[in-house]
């Protein structure tokens, strides 16, 4: 089946460690994207990359690193400088043109602990 | 600065009414207005979008209504079912690229039975 995959579902973390978020897609889609959705916060651009080996940060990219070396995958790192991690992050992917449909993955749970 | 504008915050509805959702927005020249709806746990998914050389459009029991001089565009749920019961986000970019696009805060949907 074709889709967005993200991993892990939950995710726990010490203060003061980063971690890595995975995202593989297999839609062969360009273009992908991070979002952070906090309740009651609507969802939150973080980085976004249109092609390999670029991206573009987002509205709240701080604490945030992110790479691009393969089409399919879009790891997003939270670095210990993230001052408030504990969010649903949510992994999307598109076509990059006029008005396509962005596809989401299930999202990790990041909790610090 | 919040550039789009989503109201209510929750709605409650009984089977076989109708939802409205609205929202507004900012910048003219956004030109893609999406609606995404999102279940407990998962990642959001595209319900049905407009562009603003229409004034409305329908798929099903969804409507999307666009006033482009109020730069207002609300959901319409007709028949809501309990099965509707999510949480509804609209969006909007310009120039059509998913990189831009900018999410309301959401609205919490619940039918009654």
């Amino acid at each position: 089946d074709g889709g967005i995959t993200q991993s892990p579902k939950y995710l726990f973390r010490k203060e003061g460690q980063n971690v890595t978020l995975s995202c593989e897609q297999n839609l062969n889609h360009d273009a992908m994207y991070w979002y952070r959705q906090d309740p009651g916060q609507g969802l939150r651009l973080i980085y976004y990359s249109q092609i390999v080996n670029d991206f573009q940060k987002g509205d709240i990219a701080e604490g945030y690193s992110v790479s691009r070396e393969k089409k399919e995958s879009f790891p997003l790192t939270v670095t210990s400088a993230q001052k408030n991690p504990t969010a649903f992050y949510l992994c999307a992917s598109s076509i990059w043109r006029r008005d396509t449909e962005a596809f989401f993955g299930q999202g990790t749970r990041l909790t610090v602990v | 600065q919040q550039q789009v504008k989503q109201s209510p915050q929750s709605l409650i509805v009984q089977k076989g009414g109708i939802s409205i959702i609205n929202c507004a927005y900012e910048n003219t020249a956004f030109d893609y207005f999406p609606w995404y709806q999102q279940f407990p746990g998962k990642g959001p998914a595209l319900l049905i979008a407009i562009r603003p050389d229409v004034s409305e459009k329908k798929e099903g029991r969804f409507t999307i209504s666009f006033n482009k001089s109020a730069k207002q565009f609300s959901l319409h749920i007709m028949d809501s079912q309990p099965g509707d019961s999510a949480t509804y986000f609209c969006a909007a970019s310009k120039g059509g690229s998913q990189g831009n696009l900018i999410f309301g805060k959401g609205t919490k949907l619940s039918v009654k039975p």
